[in-house]
C-alpha cells in the first residue's frame, strides 16, 4: 500500500484481557518501530525491528508487551493482562534503511482503550 | 541518555499572524537530526521539517523555518502567515544520524490558530 497500515483504529477491551495490535509497514522498508502515546504526552519508544536482526525491545514497559515481525514485514504488538494505564495511541512506523537519514512514516495508529 | 523538551504545553496566535514553538534537548551525541512533528486530529505524524545538526544553515520549508543554535541545544519552529489548517500538535524530536535508531519526542505543543 501507499502508507503504512495499523488495523484496528480503535480497540476497547476489558482489564485483563489480552490485545494484539497489528501493523503493515510500506513495502520495501526493512525497518519497524512501535510507538505508545498516552494523553496528553509525546510518543515513548516500545521496540524496534530493523532486517533480520534480533529487535531493540528496551523501551517495552513490562513482559506484558511482546512484538514479532513475520516475515520481515507485518508486525503484531500484544498486550496480555491489560492494564488501564495501557490506555493509549500505538503508532507504527517503518523506514527504509539502516543509516539516520531515512525518514520514518507513521501510520494513523490504533486507540486502545482499557475499560 | 537524549531528552528533549517542549515548554509550552499549548500556544495560540492570530490567523495570518507568526507563532514560534519552543524546543530544546541535551544529547552527547555530535551528529545527529532534529525534527518537528505534526500530528492533526487524524493522528498521523506529519514530517514538517529537519534540521541536521552539522549543518549550520537553518531548514526552511516554504512557510516553516527554524532557528537551530547547537552550542545551546536549541531548536524552534517558525511559523509564518499562519493559516487554520496549522492547528495541530507539534512535536520537536531528536535522532541520532549515524544508525537507523528511534526517535525521541518532547512532550508536545499544542498550537490554536484563532480566525
Amino acid at each position: 500500500g501507499a502508507g503504512v497500515s495499523q488495523s484496528p483504529s480503535n480497540k476497547v477491551t476489558e482489564k485483563g484481557k489480552d490485545v494484539e495490535l497489528r501493523c503493515d509497514p510500506i513495502s520495501g522498508h526493512t525497518a519497524l518501530y512501535w510507538y505508545r502515546q498516552s494523553l496528553g504526552q509525546g510518543l515513548e519508544f516500545l521496540i524496534y525491528f530493523q532486517g533480520n536482526s534480533a529487535p531493540d525491545k528496551s523501551g517495552l514497559p513490562s513482559d506484558r508487551f511482546s512484538a514479532e515481525r513475520t516475515g520481515g514485514s507485518v508486525s503484531t504488538l500484544t498486550i496480555q493482562r491489560t492494564q488501564q494505564e495501557d490506555s493509549a495511541v500505538y503508532l507504527c512506523a517503518s523506514s527504509r534503511g539502516r543509516v539516520g537519514n531515512q525518514p520514518q512514516h507513521f501510520g494513523d495508529g490504533t486507540r486502545l482503550s482499557i475499560l | 541518555a537524549q531528552t528533549v523538551t517542549q515548554s509550552q504545553p499549548e500556544m495560540s496566535v492570530q490567523e495570518a499572524e507568526t507563532v514560534t514553538l519552543s524546543c530544546t534537548y541535551d544529547t552527547s551525541e555530535s551528529d545527529y537530526y532534529l525534527f518537528w512533528y505534526k500530528q492533526p486530529p487524524s493522528r498521523q505524524m506529519i514530517l514538517v521539517i529537519r534540521q541536521e545538526a552539522y549543518k549550520q544553515q537553518n531548514a526552511t520549508e516554504n512557510r516553516f523555518s527554524v532557528n537551530f543554535q547547537k552550542a545551546a541545544k536549541s531548536f524552534s519552529l517558525k511559523i509564518s502567515d499562519s493559516q487554520l489548517g496549522d492547528a495541530a500538535m507539534y512535536f520537536c524530536a531528536y535522532r541520532r544520524r549515524d544508525r537507523d535508531d528511534k526517535i525521541i519526542f518532547g512532550k508536545g505543543t499544542r498550537l490554536h490558530i484563532l480566525p
